[in-house]
């Protein structure tokens, strides 16, 4: 399969524990795109990358989010002193930087703190 | 900015009935435009999309949507539903330039009566 997968499926965590997910695109993609859904809503963008800089960051994210793609493949997310409000579906995205720019989802990890 | 609102959050149907499932939107240009299906737990599947050309579009799982520019309107179709359409559905919008970031609607879900 070489769509977007996305590492864990599923966490649970005690508030105040930090986590970090990771999210492979489709490999020849150099855009990434990390997304956040709460319970009853639709996805809010989070940030993106264009191959390994960071070109945009969402209001949305705290100062204690951050993400990373190091060498512009696979890209992490990690949360900081988690917060029980920090519980949602993480999505990532992926896609060409020609075009649509049509984005690929991964199927996203679930997280629930504690 | 750009906005997208789904006005009904909760939409019942008997299974053989048509359905429409609203979608406006608010941005300056023509916008990208793309309709999502979400069941529970589970990722974002692309149902249909809308870059330029031909308004009225054809997707999976016999979805159709019309894209109409003077009611920035973006409506989705089904002509008789089936009990495996029960799902949360989302419509997106994206600007085609800079970011290509997706704002989503707050989703409708879809109740199927057998």
């Amino acid at each position: 399969d070489t769509g977007v997968s996305q590492d864990p499926r599923h966490k649970i965590t005690k508030r105040g524990q930090n986590v970090t997910f990771r999210c492979d695109p489709i490999s020849e993609h150099n855009r990434l795109y990390w997304y956040r859904q709460t319970l009853g809503q639709g996805p809010e963008f989070l940030t993106y990358f264009q191959n390994e800089a960071q070109l945009e960051k969402s209001r949305l994210l705290s100062d204690r989010f951050s993400a990373e793609r190091p060498k512009g493949s696979f890209s992490t997310l990690e949360i900081q002193r988690t917060e029980q409000g920090d519980s949602a579906m993480y999505l990532c995205a992926s896609s060409l930087d020609r075009g649509q720019h049509e984005q690929f989802f991964g199927p996203g990890t679930r997280l629930t703190v504690l | 900015a750009q906005s997208v609102t789904q006005p009904d959050i909760h939409i019942t149907v008997s299974e053989g009935a048509s359905l429409e499932l609203r979608c406006n939107y608010s941005y300056g240009a023509t916008p990208y435009l793309f309709w999502y299906v979400q069941s529970p737990g589970q990722g974002l599947q692309l149902l249909l999309k809308y870059f330029s050309g031909d308004t009225l579009v054809q997707g999976i799982k016999g979805f159709e949507a019309e894209f109409k520019r003077s009611q920035s309107s973006f409506n989705l179709r089904k002509p008789s539903v089936h009990w495996s359409d029960a799902a949360e559905y989302f419509c997106a919008v994206a600007r085609g330039s800079g970011t290509y970031k997706y704002i989503f609607g707050t989703g409708t879900r879809l109740k199927v009566l057998a």
